[in-house]
């Protein structure tokens, strides 16, 4: 089965660049489906930052306006994230998941264990 | 956006008891609905979708029903296990959108 790990710096400085790679394996990132960024500030609930599909078609939530790029390396079977001129309302826990099935909208599973990211000087 | 609205947001229950937990949308979803479990320090788990399919592996203790604006987890027995975080997620408009989460504790 599927299994996603997420990997990154934990601590980038304000007005900085988050960046984040979430490697799959158990299955190719290359097959019909979409994957995504959730993230979850601490003790808060749950936010979804967007979505690639297998082809590099992106949907990002629109609460973080231009800042939010994501990309495929398929060569590694990853996907990336990238999010621009980052404050401390940043400050989380990422997680990289999978859609449940090939629609552009779905739940999600499996997803990674997941990696903080504090945003500080 | 859909906002999603969980109640009650802490719910004591006893080993054994059922525990029934609301998910309320602001406008209709349809049945694309999953319901997830997050324990302290791990990710969240695919507990229900399309409103009442379990997940591959959830025991049938766990079941999910609504449609529209209105959806319910419940859980028939509660377990140790059990006690956790769950969150509601509607998957029909875009943006995805979650609730804020209910807190099952033990009484």
């Amino acid at each position: 089965q599927v299994q996603l790990q997420e990997s990154g710096p934990g601590l980038v400085k304000p007005s900085g660049t988050l960046s984040l790679m979430c490697a799959v394996s158990g299955g190719s990132i290359s097959n019909n489906n979409w994957w995504s960024w959730v993230r979850q500030p601490p003790g808060k609930g749950l936010e979804w930052v967007g979505q690639i599909s297998h082809s590099g078609t992106t949907n990002y939530n629109p609460s973080l306006g231009s800042r939010v790029t994501m990309s495929l390396d398929k060569s590694k079977n990853q996907f990336s994230l990238q999010l621009s001129s980052v404050t401390a309302a940043d400050t989380a826990v990422y997680y990289c998941a999978k859609f449940g099935n090939s629609r552009w909208l779905s739940w999600f599973d499996p997803w990674g264990q997941g990696t903080l990211v504090t945003v500080a000087s | 956006e859909i906002v999603m609205t969980q109640s009650p947001a802490t719910l004591s229950v006893s080993p054994g008891e059922r525990a029934t937990l609301s998910c309320r949308a602001s406008q209709g979803v349809s049945s694309d609905l999953a319901w997830y479990q997050q324990k302290p320090g791990q990710a969240p788990r695919l507990l229900i979708y399309g409103a009442s399919t379990r997940a591959t592996g959830i025991p049938d203790r766990f079941s999910g029903g609504g449609s529209g604006t209105e959806f319910t987890l419940t859980v028939s027995s509660l377990q140790s296990e059990d006690f956790a975080i769950y969150y509601c997620h509607q998957y029909n408009n875009w943006p995805a959108t979650f609730g804020q989460g209910t807190k099952v504790e033990i009484k």
